[in-house]
């Protein structure tokens, strides 16, 4: 079983809807959690991050964290063209302190015209 | 990411020789991390600093890879008798000043290309 799993997409989503990407985590101890986007060619770049349970909103973006059930979740809001790219869920054991960061495989979205 | 340099942007190399790349963040940040990206694929832990100590390195995928760091400064990851399963972009990373720990801002990579 894979650390942060992923649904690799493609996640084809029409512009002005919602876009729902999932991850899930094996490490039930894991305190952070982290979404980050990537277009191709690009290094990736910090969208969101969640510590406690429930919905943490900013702008178009909502990330959701369950740690019950091991899963956190970002939505898109009004869905732009620019929005297309991967989208990785990172975790971390801590929140306060460096430590090792595990990546999915990630989530290929694309937002149609 | 403004704050880390790294260096070569592309290498190219021959199956069995030995390559170097380098991460050079602004100077203050603690910690480093090392990624490796696959083409298509997630990103691959391969170690973090602590200053100069690297507490888990536990992502090297083999005795080939070794990385040290200078302090706060410079970072090298060293592949030696390269191979073509190395071929990948190679990513540095580091949590700015003015973030939570675990937030990372990521260099442009070093491509590695092993023909």
């Amino acid at each position: 079983q894979k650390e942060v799993e992923q649904n690799s997409g493609p996640l084809s989503v029409p512009e002005g809807a919602i876009a729902s990407l999932n991850c899930t985590y094996s490490d039930r101890g894991s305190q952070s959690f982290f979404w980050y986007r990537q277009y191709s060619g690009k290094s990736p770049e910090l969208i969101m991050f969640i510590y406690s349970n429930g919905d943490k909103e900013d702008g178009r973006f909502t990330a959701q964290l369950n740690k019950a059930s091991q899963y956190v979740s970002l939505l898109i809001r009004d869905s732009q063209p620019s929005d297309s790219a991967t989208y990785l869920c990172a975790v971390n054991a801590r929140y306060s302190s460096a430590s090792k960061i595990i990546f999915g495989s990630g989530t290929r979205l694309s937002i149609r015209p | 990411g403004a704050g880390v340099s790294q260096s070569p942007s592309n290498k190219v190399t021959e199956k069995g020789k030995d390559v170097e790349l380098r991460c050079d963040p602004i100077s203050g940040h603690t910690a480093l991390y090392w990624y490796r990206q696959r083409l298509g694929q997630g990103l691959e832990f391969l170690i973090y600093f602590q200053g100069n100590s690297a507490p888990d390195k536990s992502g090297l995928p083999s005795d080939r890879f070794s990385a040290e760091r200078t302090g706060e400064s410079v970072s090298t990851l060293t592949i030696q008798r390269t191979q073509q399963e190395d071929s990948a972009v190679y990513l540095c990373a580091y949590p700015p000043l003015d973030s939570g720990a675990n937030v990372l801002t990521f260099g442009a990579g070093s491509r590695l290309t092993v023909l």
